[in-house]
């Protein structure tokens, strides 16, 4: 069965305290790993896709990073406005039975204080 | 402004009511999706339509009824509701159905008392 686990579930950062989030995975065939942020009260908002092992993805103080078995998100000199909740998601095999269909971990909740 | 939106933003109702969610977008994708995300903020699929025509149909309770009257609109309608429909309801769209970025609207806190 395909399964999304991320860790830790809250991280509380001093701002410039550079971290890693994690997103562990078992999927039938990959077709696709997904950062979202969410921020309080709103619909999650897209990051990036990742779609082999050894890929990296670059946005502003963001980074993320693939391997066969799971994702990292780097915070690298994190500000309080990086404050969200970072879900990750897979998309399997795309065959008639799963379509777009992507499943979501449960998220990490990020708080970065001054 | 291009966006995903969804009416209403709260709801909140009594038990064994019907109520309906709205959801338009105007980005032109083919595609819409229906997520529940609960209180432990799961996000989880429900439906997905591909130009009008039902393509993803998880294991929900079959007094939730998505209907899109153009690939523009995506419509949820809710019969006799129960105390554990209570959740923020996502609606969402994507180029196509296997586009890699999904859009999400802001959400429709549903509490049912």
């Amino acid at each position: 069965e395909d399964q999304v686990t991320q860790s830790p579930e809250a991280l509380r950062l001093q701002e410039g305290e550079s971290s890693s989030l994690n997103c562990s995975y078992t999927v039938s065939g990959l077709r696709g790993l997904f950062w979202y942020r969410q921020d309080p009260g709103k619909g999650p908002e897209f990051l990036f896709t990742l779609y082999s092992a050894g890929e990296e993805k670059e946005k502003e103080r963001l980074k993320a990073t693939l391997t066969k078995k799971e994702s990292f998100l780097h915070i690298t000199a994190p500000k309080p406005e990086d404050s969200a909740t970072y879900l990750c998601a897979v998309r399997p095999s795309l065959t008639t039975d799963s379509w777009g269909k992507l499943q979501f971990g449960a998220g990490t909740q990020v708080v970065v204080t001054p | 402004d291009t966006a995903v939106s969804q009416t209403p933003k709260y709801l909140v109702t009594q038990m064994g009511n019907d109520k309906s969610i709205k959801c338009e977008q105007n980005l032109g994708h083919d595609t819409m999706y229906w997520y529940k995300q609960d209180s432990k903020k799961f996000l989880k699929i429900m439906f997905s339509y591909n130009n009008k025509e039902l393509i993803i149909n998880e294991t929900v309770p079959n007094r939730f009824s998505p209907k899109s009257p153009d690939k523009a609109h995506l419509n949820l309608h809710i019969n006799s509701l129960e105390l554990g429909d209570s959740a923020v309801y996502f609606c969402a769209s994507s180029h196509n159905a296997g586009g890699p970025e999904q859009y999400f609207g802001p959400g429709t806190r549903l509490t049912v008392t």
